[in-house]
């Protein structure tokens, strides 16, 4: 059950596109298409923003895209925003009805 | 309004134990999974455990197995977590979350534990 894997930090100006990646293992996100990511804000609780590899749930901006490829998954954000600047976490289904959350990457908005 | 709120969080010594409570309201309880996650201050999220929706199975970390134990009554609309052998660092928030498949789309606000002598 270790950690998957995504940059710490990742910075971009507003209007910019930035994209956060997720490394996994063959034992979770590359055999699951159950990759979803959650969005932090300081003090705040997470906030569902993609499930199922690339699922918007209602009321999430469209700005917002997930993706896969073999085992890293990775969350785009479109037209970056002040608002945007949080961090970001990725979680993956790993079997046995157990879960594992990446690291976490710190968005921030230059 | 849909909620979770958490409670039972405080200060305990090492090696003791506490019972989280997470009360849910405005939404059928009763068919969502519910798990808990922990966040260590200034930290990342970590899965700890699940319940499924009728409590017949439950699965852990293994960070916590042996000394954590999950349940939900479903009556009451309520998730517990039951934390013995507590550790330094089993210190962390504790949040109650909840969805209707393999995601969490239901968070509540976290209750703090701390565990130190």
């Amino acid at each position: 059950q270790s950690a998957l894997t995504q940059p710490a930090s990742v910075s971009g100006s507003p209007g910019q596109s930035i994209t956060i990646s997720c490394a996994g293992t063959s034992s979770d996100v590359g055999s699951y298409d159950l990759v979803s990511w959650y969005q932090q804000h300081p003090g705040k609780a997470p906030k569902l923003m993609i499930y199922e590899g690339s699922k918007r749930p209602s009321g999430v901006s469209n700005r917002f895209s997930g993706s896969k490829s073999g085992t890293t998954a990775s969350l785009t954000i479109s037209g970056l925003q002040a608002e945007d600047e949080a961090d970001y976490y990725c979680c993956s289904y790993a079997g046995s009805s157990t879960y594992v959350f990446g690291t976490g990457t710190k968005v921030t908005v230059l | 309004e849909v909620q979770l709120v958490e409670s039972g969080g405080g200060l305990v010594q090492p090696g003791g134990s506490l019972r989280l409570s997470c009360a849910a309201s405005g939404f059928t309880f009763s068919s969502y999974l519910m798990h808990w996650v922990r966040q260590t201050p200034g930290k990342g999220l970590v899965w700890v455990s699940r319940v499924n929706s009728d409590a017949s199975s439950t699965t852990y970390a293994d960070s916590v197995k042996g000394r954590f134990t999950i349940s939900r009554d479903n009556a009451k609309n309520t998730l517990y977590l039951q934390l013995n052998s507590l550790r330094a660092e089993d210190t962390a928030m504790y949040y109650c979350a909840g969805g209707p498949a393999a995601y969490f789309d239901l968070w509540g606000r976290g209750t703090l534990v701390t565990v130190s002598s």
